[in-house]
């Protein structure tokens, strides 16, 4: 069981906004910044956002980030079937003193 | 070109060792902190454990915890994992991955990852 939680799946249409949710606690989310990774099959984890809501160099403004309090949230905007992927929260746990993810969440276009 | 590649994985018995590599590419390893994230079959990620820039400070997941040992050369801009008293939940790929900051917190560049498998 995963310390972050995540829904399992979304699914939205071409065109559309969806948004993946990431809960944790004061240990982990509410005293650290979060970040977001896409997984395609067969490839290496791609930071999409890091520090809550910053996109590195060559990610799309398609994809933000935000935080309020123990949560995170992942937008994607005007979605594209290559969108198809796993998604994964993350950060640091100051309790555990270790690294976390979300159980990951399985994004279908529609 | 900015990069990381890992070896040494294979089939290892259980309770068997085996080392895994990271050699970095393209940045100064030397000034970043560095990780190590796996993940097993049809499952998610998993942190595994984080190196400082200077090994001053590591940390492990309390599922390898006594068993796995991070590691780096900054000369040679290599990352190490020894593994030992391997189990068959260690199954899985393992990437190496550069920290961002500094905080164990976000991960931009990943290696291909390589595979560990632990059965009899």
């Amino acid at each position: 069981q995963s310390v972050l939680t995540q829904p399992p799946s979304v699914s939205a249409a071409p065109g559309q906004k969806v948004t993946i949710s990431c809960s944790g606690s004061t240990s982990n989310i509410g005293n650290n910044y979060v970040s977001w990774y896409q997984l395609l099959p067969g490839t290496a984890p791609k930071l999409l956002i890091h520090d809550n809501n910053k996109r590195p160099s060559g990610i799309p403004d398609r994809f933000s980030g935000s935080k309020s309090g123990t949560s995170a949230t992942l937008g994607i905007t005007g979605l594209q079937t290559g969108d198809e992927a796993d998604y994964y929260c993350g950060t640091w746990d100051g309790s555990l003193s270790a690294g976390v993810f979300g159980g990951g969440t399985k994004l279908t276009v529609l | 070109e900015v990069q990381l590649v890992e070896s040494g994985g294979g089939l290892v018995q259980p309770g068997g060792s085996l080392r895994l590599s990271c050699a970095a590419s393209g940045f100064s390893f030397s000034s970043y902190s560095m990780n190590w994230v796996r993940q097993a079959p049809g499952k998610g990620l998993e942190w595994v454990s984080y190196i400082a820039s200077s090994s001053n400070i590591i940390h492990y997941a309390h599922s390898v915890k006594g068993r796995f040992t991070i590691a780096r050369d900054n000369a040679k801009n290599s990352l190490y994992l020894h593994m030992n008293s391997l189990r068959d939940v260690d199954t899985a790929v393992y990437y190496c991955a550069r920290d961002i900051q500094t905080r164990g917190d976000a991960f931009d560049i990943w290696g291909q990852g390589t595979m560990v498998t632990v059965s009899s």
